[in-house]
């Protein structure tokens, strides 16, 4: 079965510093990754993912993420945090037509 | 650019009744889910659903759930007989292929669904 851990609930960022939001996974399977944002009021949406090829992956707002196999990692970055980047990211890891997803991680950027 | 709507994006109920939620997955999608988020908790897997039948549930989707596609576009989850804990956010979600070559979801906003 897959799964996926997202430490750390909550996460503040001042404005301008680096994003990172880590996401270790476990896959029986070469894995699906994804990286999904739900701003206040809203769905989730997709930010960025993983499925061949390439492992940095650049998704949309300036956020990319890099999957590293030999770390079972999908670590999430943005250099420089925006006010606007203030909501709740999910990591999910996709295996057998469902995706799993963490806890998720709600970013907080202090101005 | 096409999406997927649920309705309502609240609703409050009492504990006993009966309540349906009501997503309509992008047009061509073969795949349909639905997912709940308890507060605080995980985004949870209830359900996939697949040429007019479960594809797959999750142990939480017990007896007191259900999932129809009456018309060809609604894609609907029933609570019998809803319990305190059946309060969440419930996500629906559609794909378009079986896995993906993508794997992508579309989700939809959410019903925010408290029980009293």
């Amino acid at each position: 079965a897959q799964s996926v851990t997202q430490l750390g609930s909550h996460v503040s960022v001042s404005e301008g510093a680096l994003v990172l939001l880590r996401c270790n996974y476990s896959s029986s399977v070469p894995p699906y990754l994804f990286w999904y944002v739900q701003y206040p009021n809203q769905g989730l949406q997709l930010l960025l993912k993983y499925t061949t090829g390439a492992t940095l992956v650049k998704g949309i707002n300036g956020f990319e993420a890099e999957f590293k196999k030999s770390e079972t990692s999908f670590h999430l970055t943005k250099p420089s945090a925006h006010m606007s980047d203030a909501a709740e990211y999910f990591c999910a890891v996709r295996g057998n037509n469902r995706l799993a997803f963490g806890k998720g991680n709600q970013v907080v950027v202090i101005p | 650019e096409p999406e997927v709507t649920q309705t309502p994006s609240h609703q409050v109920t009492q504990m006993g009744q009966e309540v349906i939620l009501r997503c309509v997955p992008i047009s061509n999608h073969l795949y349909f889910y639905w997912y709940r988020q308890i507060l605080g908790q995980k985004v949870e897997f209830l359900v996939s659903f697949y040429n007019n039948e479960i594809s797959e549930k999750s142990e939480i989707f017990d007896d007191q759930f259900s999932v129809e596609r009456p018309d060809g576009s609604n894609f609907t989850l029933k609570i019998r007989s809803t319990k305190l804990e059946d309060s969440a956010m419930y996500f629906c979600a559609s794909t378009g292929l079986a896995g993906g070559n993508t794997g992508e979801l579309f989700f939809g906003e959410g019903s925010r669904l408290t029980v009293l």
